[in-house]
């Protein structure tokens, strides 16, 4: 089955700063990447994904890149907030069916130090 | 009721007893899951379910059970519980296809 690993599992910015967040997964076969962001004590919540037809996707100050052939894919936040600090998770799944069960990273907390 | 619903926010249980995690949608959703969540294992997938009337194992299934009789609901049965079962638990649905999950508020569980 498929294998999602996330790096780093955490990760402590300063408020402005950058944040680059990566996964990698096993199946080629994979088609769809979403990411979670998930606050403390609170249900994960999608912030943006990507398909496997596109390279780069951007809303705001998050973005997400995709390389197909290394299998990977990355989360990027720009001028961080403290309000970014939480919990992200990636996931790959094979879309095209109703099965579409995602396997998730391990996650990665961020903490953004104002 | 808005989005998805599970109930209870949280439980104390004795091992070896049964309990049934109730989860609720109103979307209209085709497809949910069960996932449990643990400290650094992130999230996964215990059972999951297409349509109304098929389920399916995740990752994790052994010592749960499920049913999809109708498409709005999508119970999760722990037969007898056992201490490594202490997790928090999260439904989840999506309409199919390309599209995300969407999660109810979690069950925090907890197995002695």
């Amino acid at each position: 089955g498929e294998n999602v690993e996330q790096h780093p599992s955490t990760l402590s910015v300063q408020e402005g700063d950058s944040a680059v967040i990566k996964c990698t997964y096993s199946d080629s076969a994979s088609n769809y990447f979403p990411w979670y962001k998930q606050e403390l004590g609170k249900r994960p919540q999608l912030i943006i994904d990507i398909r496997s037809n596109v390279g780069e996707k951007k809303d705001q100050r998050i973005a997400v890149t995709l390389n197909k052939t290394a299998k990977h894919f990355s989360l990027h936040i720009t001028e961080t907030q403290p309000e970014d600090s939480a919990v992200y998770f990636c996931a790959a799944s094979i879309e095209g069916t109703n099965a579409g069960k995602s396997t998730f990273g391990d996650g990665t907390t961020l903490t953004v130090k104002p | 009721i808005a989005g998805i619903t599970q109930a209870p926010t949280s439980q104390i249980l004795a091992a070896g007893r049964r309990m049934t995690l109730r989860c609720t949608q109103d979307m209209r959703h085709n497809a949910m899951y069960w996932y449990r969540q643990d400290l650094g294992l992130g999230l996964r997938l215990i059972h999951y379910s297409n349509t109304a009337g098929t389920t399916g194992k995740g990752e994790v299934p052994d010592g749960y059970s499920v049913s999809r009789a109708n498409t709005d609901d999508f119970p999760l049965t722990l037969a007898s519980a056992v201490p490594s079962q202490t997790s928090v638990y999260f439904c989840a649905s999506r309409p199919g296809g390309n599209s995300p999950l969407h999660f109810g508020n979690g069950t925090r569980l907890t197995v002695t």
